[in-house]
C-alpha cells in the first residue's frame, strides 16, 4: 500500500527565515511520481513540482528548492527567505500506476509566515 | 480557457437527499478525478476516470457514483447524503501521457454540508 507522511502539522516562522517541509513516502513500486501542491488561504490548489522516481536531481526554482532522496524515501521542500505570501497549506503527493492511476496525498503542513 | 469548473460552490443538504456535483474541463484532458478534503486528512481520492466511458474507484468511493460520458464532464453523484459526507470536494484533471503522471489541475472546490 502507498502512504505519504507529512509529520509537521503546522510550522510558524518569521519572514526571511528559511523553512523546510518534510515529506516521507512509502511504496513498493519502482516507478512512481512525487508532487508538491500549495493551497493558499483562498482555497485553490496550485501545482508546484513533479518528480519521477528515476530522477533524483534536486531542483531549485527561485526561493523554492526540493531534495529528493530515494535512500530515505523523502522528498523535502525548502523555502528560502520566506515571505508572508508563502503562508499556505502545502501537500506532498505520491502517484503510482499499480492498482490503477491513483494519487495519495499527505495530510498537509500549514505554514504561517509572520511579518 | 476556463480550466476546471465546479458547480455549485456551496451546498447544504439534509440527510437522505441526493445531488450531483458538476465538474467540467476545457483542456481536453483524459484523466479526471474527484477528491474530498477533510481537516487534518489531506485530499482523499473518491473516483477517477482515465477517459470517456472508463471510471474506477479511489480510496473512499462508498456513497458516491460517477460517470464519464464525455471527455469534458465528470459529475459526482451523492445518492443518499449523510453527515459524514460533509466536506470540501475538489475535481481535478490531468493530461494523459502514456503510463506517466502529470500534474493535476484543480477546480475551485464545492463546500458541502449535510445536516
Amino acid at each position: 500500500a502507498q502512504k505519504v507522511t507529512q509529520a509537521q502539522t503546522e510550522i510558524s516562522v518569521v519572514e526571511k527565515e528559511d523553512v523546510t517541509l518534510d515529506c516521507v513516502y512509502e511504496t513498493r513500486d519502482t516507478t512512481y511520481y512525487l508532487f508538491w501542491y500549495k493551497q493558499p488561504p483562498s482555497g485553490e490548489l496550485v501545482f508546484l513540482i513533479r518528480r519521477n522516481s528515476f530522477d533524483e536531481q534536486n531542483e531549485i526554482s527561485g526561493r523554492y528548492s526540493w531534495n529528493f532522496q530515494k535512500s530515505t524515501s523523502s522528498f523535502n521542500f525548502t523555502i528560502t527567505a520566506s515571505q508572508v505570501v508563502d503562508s499556505a497549506v502545502y501537500f506532498c503527493a505520491l502517484s503510482v500506476i499499480t492498482g490503477g492511476f491513483k494519487t495519495i496525498f499527505g495530510a498537509g503542513t500549514r505554514l504561517f509566515v509572520k511579518a | 480557457n476556463a480550466g476546471v469548473t465546479q458547480t455549485p460552490k456551496f451546498q447544504v443538504l439534509k440527510t437522505g437527499q441526493s445531488m450531483t456535483l458538476q465538474c467540467a474541463q476545457d483542456m481536453n484532458h483524459e484523466y479526471m478525478s474527484w477528491y474530498r478534503q477533510d481537516p487534518g486528512m489531506g485530499l482523499r481520492l473518491i473516483h477517477y476516470s482515465v477517459g470517456a466511458g472508463i471510471t474506477d474507484q479511489g480510496e473512499v468511493p462508498n456513497g458516491y457514483n460517477v460517470s464519464r460520458s464525455t471527455t469534458e464532464d465528470f459529475p459526482l453523484r451523492l445518492l443518499s447524503a449523510a453527515p459524514s459526507q460533509t466536506s470540501v470536494y475538489f475535481c481535478a484533471s490531468s493530461p494523459a501521457s502514456g503510463y506517466s503522471y502529470n500534474e493535476q489541475f484543480f477546480g475551485p472546490g464545492t463546500r458541502l454540508t449535510v445536516l
